[in-house]
């Protein structure tokens, strides 16, 4: 069964600072894999998503994530963290053979001023 | 705005007691996905319906039950609740089935507190 482990529950940054949030998947075939980002008291939304057409993806407010076969892993990064990225962040992988979404247990980002 | 709807947006009820959330999808998507959010076990996903007809099940205990009704709105059936089913739960949609390549679009969630 496909999976997606998250590491870190809770990460820190500095504003300005990079944000790195780790993604690594599990799956026997190649993975359509997803980034949300859920704001307090919202509903999930979509930051990105890797189709197998790029292995960069860019995703909503300068989020970018590189799909990397070789480490199993789909990590999220944004160069300049901002007050407003303060949110929790889901990595998800999508199964087509079993039609399930499955998330990671998500990873809280704090943006320090 | 996400287009799906969720109803009640908060829920407050003893346990032992049954409780019926909806969904209504975004208007055209076939596809509705339920999750349960707590504090110790993340997102997870309860059951999915296509176009009425269940499509895939995860970790939905016997006490729960859903369906998905022509007009294609859906309802999570809660039973015989207990304390540890208090949580937020959310409504998603999407227009073809999951493991599709398309993003879910998801409802502000009902939570739910059981005293």
């Amino acid at each position: 069964a496909q999976s997606v482990t998250q590491l870190g529950s809770h990460v820190s940054v500095s504003e300005g600072a990079l944000v790195l949030l780790r993604c690594n998947y599990s799956s026997s075939v190649p993975p359509y894999l997803f980034w949300y980002v859920q704001y307090p008291n919202q509903g999930l939304q979509l930051l990105l998503k890797y189709t197998s057409a790029a292995t960069l993806v860019k995703g909503i407010n300068g989020f970018e994530a590189e799909f990397k076969k070789s480490e199993t892993s789909f990590h999220l990064t944004k160069p300049s963290a901002h007050m407003s990225d303060a949110a929790e962040y889901f990595c998800a992988v999508s199964d087509p053979g079993t039609y399930k979404y499955i998330f990671g247990t998500g990873t809280r980002l704090k943006v320090l001023a | 705005d996400s287009g799906v709807t969720q109803t009640p947006k908060h829920l407050i009820t003893a346990t032992g007691q049954r409780v019926t959330l909806r969904c209504s999808p975004r208007s055209g998507d076939l596809s509705v996905y339920w999750y349960q959010q707590s504090l110790d076990q993340g997102l997870q996903f309860l059951i999915q319906y296509y176009n009425g007809e269940e499509r895939a099940k995860g970790n939905i205990l016997e006490r729960f039950s859903a369906q998905q009704f022509p007009d294609l709105h859906s309802e999570l059936n809660l039973s015989s609740l207990e304390l540890g089913d208090s949580a937020l739960y959310f409504c998603a949609s999407s227009p073809r089935l999951a493991g599709n390549t398309g993003e879910l679009f998801f409802g502000e969630g009902s939570r739910l507190t059981v005293l």
